[in-house]
Order: C-alpha cells, then structure tokens, then sequence
C-alpha cells in the first residue's frame, strides 16, 4: 500500500524567507502523481501544485516549486519570498493509477511578521 | 462556475442516531470522493465512487455508507453515529484519469 509521509508536524519562518517542506512516499507503481494542498484556517482545501512521475523536470508555479527525486521518493515544496498568505496547514498527496489520493499528515506553517 | 457544494456546513448530532451528509458537484465529473480529517492523522479516505451505481470503500469506511444514483451526488451516511466519528469531513471529486481532486468546504459534524 502506497504510504505519504511529511516528518515536519510544524514550521515556523519569517516573512519574505525561503522554506522547505519534506514529503516523502512509498509506491512500488512507476506512473502516478503528487500534489500539495494548502488548507488555510478557512478550511478550504486549495491545489498549490502538481507533478508527474514520468516529467525529470521540477513544476513551478509563481512563488512554490517542488524537488523531485523519484529515486529517493521524494517531493519537497520550496516556497519563495514567504507571505503572512502562506500561513496553512500543507498536505502531501498522491495519486496512484486508481485515481485514489492519499494524503499525508500534515505540517502546518506559520509565516511570522 | 462549476462548484462541489457540501451541507451542511456544520452539524451536531447524538450517539445512534443516523445522520447524512450531502455532496453535490456541478463539475459533471465522474470520480468523487468522502475524507475526513482528524488531527494528526491528515486526511483519510472513506468511500469512493468512479461512476454512477459504483461505490467502493476506503482505509476508514466501518460505520459509513454511499450511494450514487446520478452524477452529481454522492451522500455520506452514518448509520450509527459515535462519538469517534466527531470530525471534519470533505468531499471530492476529479475528472477521469489523473486530475487533481476539487474539494467542498467540509462539513463539521459533532456526535455528542
């Protein structure tokens, strides 16, 4: 069975610093997919960004980007020029061939003024 | 827009009664998802459904029950509710084939 694992319960960083969040995964499959969620405090469950199993290259979107290492089974997510917005609780996920999404447990950050 | 709407938005209840929760998406997708969330355990997956007349349990489906008689829903039902079911619950759903799930608000149900 496919298992997530994020080992960082929670973070704290300053404004406008760079932070790493860990993920890291167990799948004997060779296609699949991982996502990071943001739960802010509204609850609402919110896509940050997603990567393909099969793609070397490392997604990107604005500020969040991911490191990949499929070897490893490793997906960190590096947010840039970190926001008071980014304060959430952030949920590794993946994607098997069944279409099911397994989460992993959470880390929740605080970005501090 | 197209949007999964989850209801009630909050919901106390007691032991033994049944309670269901309502999920409906506008995105005409066919997999849809329930998970609920606890505290130090993420998200964990409840039932799930890839089409209409198809359900399937997941890792905590004891004490629940689905049904998908069209497209757009997919109700939760506790048949007996306990207290060890007091959590947030969300519901999901995805295009066929590889697509990020979109997710409800959550409902927060408290069985006294």
């Amino acid at each position: 069975a496919q298992t997530v694992t994020q080992s960082q319960p929670e973070m704290s960083v300053q404004e406008a610093e760079t932070v790493t969040l860990s993920c890291t995964y167990d799948t004997s499959e060779n296609n699949y997919y991982l996502f990071w969620y943001k739960q802010p405090p509204s609850r609402q469950m919110i896509l940050v960004i997603r990567q393909e199993a099969y793609k070397q290259q490392n997604a990107t979107e604005n500020r969040f980007s991911v490191n990949f290492q499929k070897a490893a089974k490793s997906f960190s997510l590096k947010i840039s020029d970190s926001q008071l917005g980014d304060t959430a609780m952030y949920f590794c996920a993946f994607m098997n061939r069944d279409d099911k999404i397994i989460f992993g447990k959470g880390t929740r950050l605080h970005i501090l003024p | 827009d197209a949007e999964i709407t989850q209801s009630p938005r909050h919901k106390i209840t007691e032991t033994g009664r049944q309670v269901t929760l309502a999920c409906h998406q506008t995105w005409n997708h066919n997999n849809m998802f329930w998970y609920r969330q606890d505290l130090g355990h993420g998200l964990r997956l409840i039932h799930y459904s890839y089409g209409v007349q198809d359900t399937n349990k997941g890792e905590v489906s004891d004490g629940y029950s689905v049904s998908r008689s069209n497209t757009e829903d997919l109700p939760l039902t506790l048949e007996s509710a306990a207290s060890s079911q007091t959590s947030v619950y969300f519901c999901a759903s995805s295009e066929l084939q590889n697509s990020p799930l979109h997710f409800g608000n959550g409902t927060r149900l408290t069985v006294t």
